[in-house]
């Protein structure tokens, strides 16, 4: 049983397109992440959602939108895909994020390649 | 402001070796947390420990050890008698709303 899924794994689009990751935890955790992970490997946050409500919201350009139907899923869908959006992108949970300290457990990652 | 730095970007080293992973931290709060993960070729980022600003003592689980030291903000990770499956890249982190990253350290065992 996978704990964090993400689909899909491996992307490859063209520049202008635009595409969605789905994320799904069987954790029963209540936030969820998104991470970009760049060619150097620099981890950064983008997005955190507790119980469908967004709480973080990280300086990420408006094309990226994600969408939490209910607090086991978070989406991403990213518009008009350009270049410097490929990368690794983790989806991620834990339980509460009021609570500091929880343990974040990730996904396995999704290669986006735009080219 | 919350840091982590991993100052080795890249170690080589040959099977059995022992190796160190250096993390230094930067934080003003008095109860933090910090944390290892693992990301092996395969892409996965991979939970290794997790550590409170409170729990000095070092901590050990088979071939890892984590040595916490407050005096020096420093959280290193030691694999003793390397294997190839340990290349990866480790990460250091610091929970900051929520975890801040290290730039990670390449480790390559050779065999």
């Amino acid at each position: 049983d996978t704990a964090v899924s993400q689909t899909p794994k491996y992307l490859v689009t063209q520049m202008g397109n635009d595409k969605s990751i789905k994320c799904e935890q069987n954790l029963g955790h209540d936030t969820m992440y998104w991470y970009k992970q760049d060619s150097k490997k620099f981890l950064k946050i983008m997005f955190s959602y507790n119980n469908k409500e967004l709480i973080i919201n990280e300086t990420v350009p408006n094309r990226f939108s994600p969408k939490s139907p209910d607090k086991a899923h978070l989406n991403l869908h990213i518009n008009s895909l350009e270049l410097g959006d490929s990368a690794v992108y983790f989806c991620a949970s834990s339980q509460d994020h009021r609570a500091s300290g929880n343990t974040i457990y990730f996904g396995e990652g999704s290669w986006l390649t735009v080219v | 402001a919350q840091k982590v730095t991993q100052a080795q970007t890249e170690i080589s080293v040959v099977e059995k070796e022992d190796v160190t992973l250096d993390c230094v931290y930067e934080t003003r709060d008095t109860t933090y947390y910090l944390f290892w993960y693992k990301q092996p070729p395969s892409g996965e980022l991979v939970f290794l420990i997790r550590r409170n600003s409170f729990d000095e003592q070092n901590e050990i689980s088979g071939r890892y050890s984590w040595n916490f030291q407050k005096s020096t903000s420093s959280f290193n990770f030691t694999i003793t008698a390397s294997q190839v499956v340990d290349s990866a890249v480790y990460f250091c982190a610091l929970w900051y709303t929520p975890l801040v990253f290290g730039k990670g350290t390449r480790l390559s065992v050779i065999a």
